[in-house]
């Protein structure tokens, strides 16, 4: 099992839906972060959390440190949000190393 | 620079050769690390530097893989005897210590090993 798992693994949304994003992880955590990947594009961060929530624009997150969840929503879906969304963890005990799920495709269909 | 930069952003390389990836962190961001995106699967921890040092190279797949940066900045990716197996999106971040500061993720560099 992955340390890191994220649902849904493909999300296909029509323009204007509020999305949700989830993260789930085993094991005892220092820092989350959500992640955007454009197809053929570099990683842009978008948030980090240790606790609480964050919002930036359309954005929030949220994190559960006792029941080990972050979700990702983004209100007002727009095609320009699609791209793979990555929930990555840096372990508790560990200053640097980060350890990705496999990401979220999503798509928003005009 | 204004972000992390990373060159070539494409590579087409025939199994075998040698090839060099460059990564030129953000000034002033004394950690780098370097990680791997291949075809399917998530992203996978290489290498991290604090300043000149790699304190951890413990995702380095094989001793064909290694790094080493200088200055404090640049750093340099090299694979030797490149094999079909490694092909994948090779990413490079930097920050400005360790881990607890956000990390900036450079465009990656797309090795394709024919």
């Amino acid at each position: 099992k992955n340390e890191v798992e994220q649902s849904p693994q493909n999300l296909t949304a029509q323009e204007g839906e509020f999305i949700t994003i989830n993260c789930s992880y085993s094991v005892g955590i220092s820092a989350l972060h959500w992640l955007q990947q454009h197809p053929g594009g570099g990683i842009v961060s978008l948030f980090m959390l240790s606790s609480g929530k964050k919002k930036h624009g359309r954005l929030i997150a949220t994190i559960n440190i006792q029941e080990k969840h972050s979700s990702l929503h983004i209100t007002a879906s727009h095609p320009r949000d699609s791209a793979v969304y990555i929930c990555a963890v840096r372990r508790g005990g560990s200053n640097y190393k980060l350890t990705f799920g496999k990401g979220t495709l999503l798509t928003v269909n005009p | 620079g204004a972000g992390v930069s990373q060159s070539p952003s494409n590579k087409v390389t025939e199994k075998g050769k040698d090839v060099e990836l460059r990564c030129d962190p953000i000034s002033g961001h004394t950690a780098l690390y370097w990680y791997r995106q291949s075809l399917g699967q998530g992203l996978e921890f290489l290498i991290y530097f604090q300043g000149n040092s790699a304190p951890d190279k413990s995702g380095l797949p094989s001793d064909r893989f290694s790094a080493e940066r200088t200055g404090g900045s640049v750093s340099t990716l090299t694979i030797q005897r490149t094999q079909q197996e490694d092909s994948a999106v090779y990413l490079c971040a930097s920050s400005l210590g360790r881990g607890d500061t956000e990390a900036f993720f450079g465009q990656g560099t797309r090795l394709t090993v024919v």
